[in-house]
């Protein structure tokens, strides 16, 4: 099966622009998660979908983030507008409640370079 | 609030030489435990992972952690590496009984050289 898709895997963008990330989960799962890096940070947890739902924001940085799910499919993750201290490498990951609590399967992340 | 520590931002190994990365973790009860690797250029992949039962967990690529709750650690180990263990490791440990809501919390991550 295919894994976890994210797009695109690099973008350098200026101050002050929108960004876009993309993720598609397995076929299937009803979970998507985002999760972010910072350059010499934790991996951490953003928000969780289930379906196009969104369960838990808790981990969104501000409003300049803004997350959807149309249709419970694939995920888009805006920043808009981008600050330097957005840079870092964003994680997607989703998972089907029946493979038990984490069966994460990870995205192969962007890398987000603001300048 | 939990938190995992790994001490060791870079190790260093010699190839066949035995390895252990070290985590700590911060939680009010029995957690769920999980190392994740990250080769270059791709995405998190599980190693392993505790929830109960037998403390020595087995994972894939001849990796294993022993979770020690008294001492609040759960470190991975292997006996000999091999050039393509070359990576970064990370710990996380997960919430119980949070639902459908499956949080993790990742430690600073530790990267591996592994020389010739």
């Amino acid at each position: 099966e295919a894994g976890v898709t994210q797009f695109p895997s690099h973008s350098v963008i200026e101050k002050g622009q929108t960004v876009t990330l993309r993720c598609d989960p397995i076929s299937g799962h009803d979970n998507l998660y985002w999760y972010r890096r910072v350059m010499g940070k934790e991996i951490k947890f953003l928000l969780h979908f289930v379906k196009e739902s969104k369960q838990d924001e808790s981990g969104m940085p501000n409003n300049r983030f803004l997350a959807e799910r149309t249709g419970g499919t694939y995920s888009t993750l805006k920043v808009q507008p981008a600050e330097l201290e957005d840079s870092g490498v964003y994680f997607c990951a989703s998972s089907q409640d029946r493979d038990g609590p984490y069966g994460y399967t990870f995205g192969s992340g962007t890398r987000l370079t603001v300048v | 609030a939990q938190s995992v520590t790994q001490p060791d931002i870079h190790i260093t190994v010699s190839e066949g030489a035995s390895l252990e990365l070290r985590c700590n973790y911060s939680y009010g009860a029995t957690p769920y435990l999980f190392w994740y690797v990250q080769s270059p250029g791709q995405g998190l992949q599980l190693l392993l992972k505790y929830f109960s039962g037998d403390t020595l967990v087995q994972g894939i690529k001849g990796f294993e952690a022993e979770f020690k709750r008294s001492q609040s650690s759960f470190n991975l180990r292997k006996p000999s590496v091999h050039w393509s263990d070359a990576a970064e490791y990370f710990c996380a440990v997960g919430e119980i009984g949070g639902g459908s809501n499956y949080k993790l919390t990742f430690g600073k991550g530790t990267l591996l050289t592994v020389n010739p």
